[in-house]
C-alpha cells in the first residue's frame, strides 16, 4: 500500500546531464516536500509545494528545480547535475492544517553522478 | 527560526533493554509539533512517535515513549525491549503549527541505534 512513491529508486547520470525524479502519491495531501540527504546527514529541505504555490528554501541552489502539474504528482529536476549533487532525494507529503498532522517519506531516489 | 539538536550520534542497546535518544530544540513558536522519524538501513523514513506542543501529556505508541519537557525545550524518546528491528537511524523532528502557510520539517542531525544480542 505504498502512500508516496519515488521513481526511480537507483538513478545515475552524468556529470552536467539534466536529470529529472519523480515522487507521486495516493493520500491527495495538499503539501509535498523534496529533501535532499547526504550520507549519515539529516535530511535537508530543497522546496515544497502548498498546492501549487512553490516554496523554494533560501540556499537551494538555482541548479535544483520543481514542478508539479497535479496534487498527486511532484518532480525534481537537477538542471546539471554535479558530484556534489550525489545524494538520497527524499519526497515527503502532509495533509496542512490538518489536527494530528504529519510527514509521509517515499524510499527515495539514490542519484549517482558519475 | 528553529533548531533541532542531537546530541548522540551513536549508541547501542541489547536487545531487551531500554534505551532513550535525546533531543532538544529551540524556538519561539508556541504552536508546534515534534516527531521522532526512523529510517532504517532500507531508508525510508518511518514515523516513530508525534507530540503536539498543547498536550501536556506524554505521547506513547507501544514500546515508544516520549518524555517532553516543554519548558526545557527536551523531547527524548524512549524504547523500551528493544529489537534487532529497531536497529535504524532516528531523527528528531520539529514542524510550526497552523501559521497560515505550509510548515515544513526541521531535523536534528539524527541518532544512529544499533540494537546487539
Amino acid at each position: 500500500d505504498a502512500m508516496v512513491i519515488q521513481n526511480p529508486r537507483y538513478q545515475v547520470t552524468q556529470f552536467g546531464k539534466p536529470v529529472t525524479l519523480s515522487c507521486s502519491q495516493t493520500l491527495n495531501h495538499n503539501v509535498m516536500y523534496w529533501y535532499q540527504q547526504k550520507s549519515s546527514q539529516a535530511p535537508k529541505l530543497l522546496f515544497h509545494y502548498y498546492d501549487k504555490d512553490f516554496n523554494n528554501e533560501a540556499d537551494t541552489p538555482d541548479n535544483f528545480q520543481s514542478r508539479r502539474p497535479n496534487t498527486s504528482f511532484c518532480f525534481l529536476d537537477i538542471r546539471s547535475p554535479g558530484l556534489g549533487d550525489a545524494a538520497m532525494y527524499l519526497c515527503a507529503t502532509s495533509a496542512f492544517r490538518v489536527r494530528d498532522t504529519e510527514a509521509f517519506f517515499g524510499q527515495g531516489t539514490r542519484l549517482t553522478v558519475v | 527560526a528553529q533548531t533541532v539538536t542531537q546530541s548522540q550520534p551513536e549508541m547501542s542497546v541489547q536487545e531487551a533493554e531500554t534505551v532513550t535518544l535525546s533531543c532538544t530544540y529551540d524556538t519561539s513558536e508556541s504552536n508546534y509539533y515534534l516527531f521522532w522519524y526512523k529510517q532504517p538501513p532500507s531508508r525510508q523514513m518511518i514515523l516513530v512517535i508525534r507530540q503536539e506542543a498543547y498536550k501536556q501529556q506524554n505521547a506513547t505508541e507501544n514500546r515508544f515513549s516520549v518524555n517532553f519537557q516543554k519548558a526545557a525545550k527536551s523531547f527524548s524518546l524512549k524504547i523500551s525491549d528493544s529489537q534487532l528491528g529497531d536497529t535504524a537511524m532516528y531523527f528528531c523532528a520539529f514542524m510550526k503549527g497552523d501559521t497560515g502557510t505550509a510548515s515544513k520539517l526541521t531535523f536534528g542531525t539524527g541518532t544512529r541505534l544499533q540494537v546487539t544480542l
